[in-house]
């Protein structure tokens, strides 16, 4: 069974622009979530979608948003870059909320 | 907002040798995760553990649901368990009800 993917896995963007990340999940895991990691912060939760709904976001401001399509498959956007914003973004998939996830092995985007 | 703490944050080790690491959390939750962490940044799920105790391999995890605390073990450790090893938590209820991790334990098994 193939794992989580995600791409573009590398990703240079300057201030002001904006960025979308895709993720495709393992096939029958309807639930996708996305979590963002810093040196500073380390891992923090961004949200999850289960059936094309948002069921909970983090802490970030509206810059960040999300959706899921009804393959299951899902996009995350950044508007506005900030130079924080570089991190290491990673969607995990589940078969349902709230059980074992399995991790993408990351966007990591870095913002100039 | 569930506080999750992780110890020890460094931990180096030699081979053979019984490692332990622990985490604690501050409120209520329906599952705690373990999860490793290599160079690189590819995170590995080890457990889902909601109540006891769970074993895979070398590896056991426990989870004391009335103290809020759960540790890993890893027994014969071996250079390739040099990872970062992260607690995370969920179902705590409230508006953002996504994992919460602690900052994990930098684990270096030396030969």
């Amino acid at each position: 069974k193939a794992g989580v993917t995600q791409t573009p896995r590398y990703l240079i963007k300057t201030r002001g622009q904006q960025v979308t990340l895709s993720c495709s999940p393992i096939s029958g895991h309807r639930s996708v979530s996305w979590y963002q990691q810093t040196p500073g912060q380390g891992l923090q939760f961004l949200f999850e979608y289960f059936s094309e709904t948002q069921r909970n976001k983090g802490n970030f401001p509206g810059r960040f948003s999300g959706r899921q399509f009804s393959n299951s498959r899902s996009e995350m956007n950044v508007s506005t870059l900030e130079l924080g914003d570089s991190a290491l973004y990673l969607c995990a998939s589940s078969f349902y909320p709230l059980r074992e996830q399995y991790f993408g092995p990351g966007t990591r985007l870095t913002v100039t | 907002k569930n506080e999750v703490e992780q110890s020890p944050q460094n931990l180096t080790a030699q081979e053979g040798e019984f490692i332990t690491i622990n985490c604690s959390y501050s409120v209520g939750i329906s599952a705690l995760h373990w999860l490793q962490q290599h160079p690189g940044g590819g995170i590995v799920s080890l457990f889902m553990l909601s109540s006891g105790k769970k074993k895979h391999g070398r590896l056991i995890a426990t989870i004391n649901i009335q103290e809020k605390h759960s540790s890993l073990h890893i027994t014969a450790s071996h250079p390739r368990d040099s990872a970062v090893y992260i607690c995370a938590v969920g179902g705590s209820g409230g508006g953002a009800d996504g994992l919460t991790f602690g900052k994990g334990t930098h684990l270096i098994i030396q030969p």
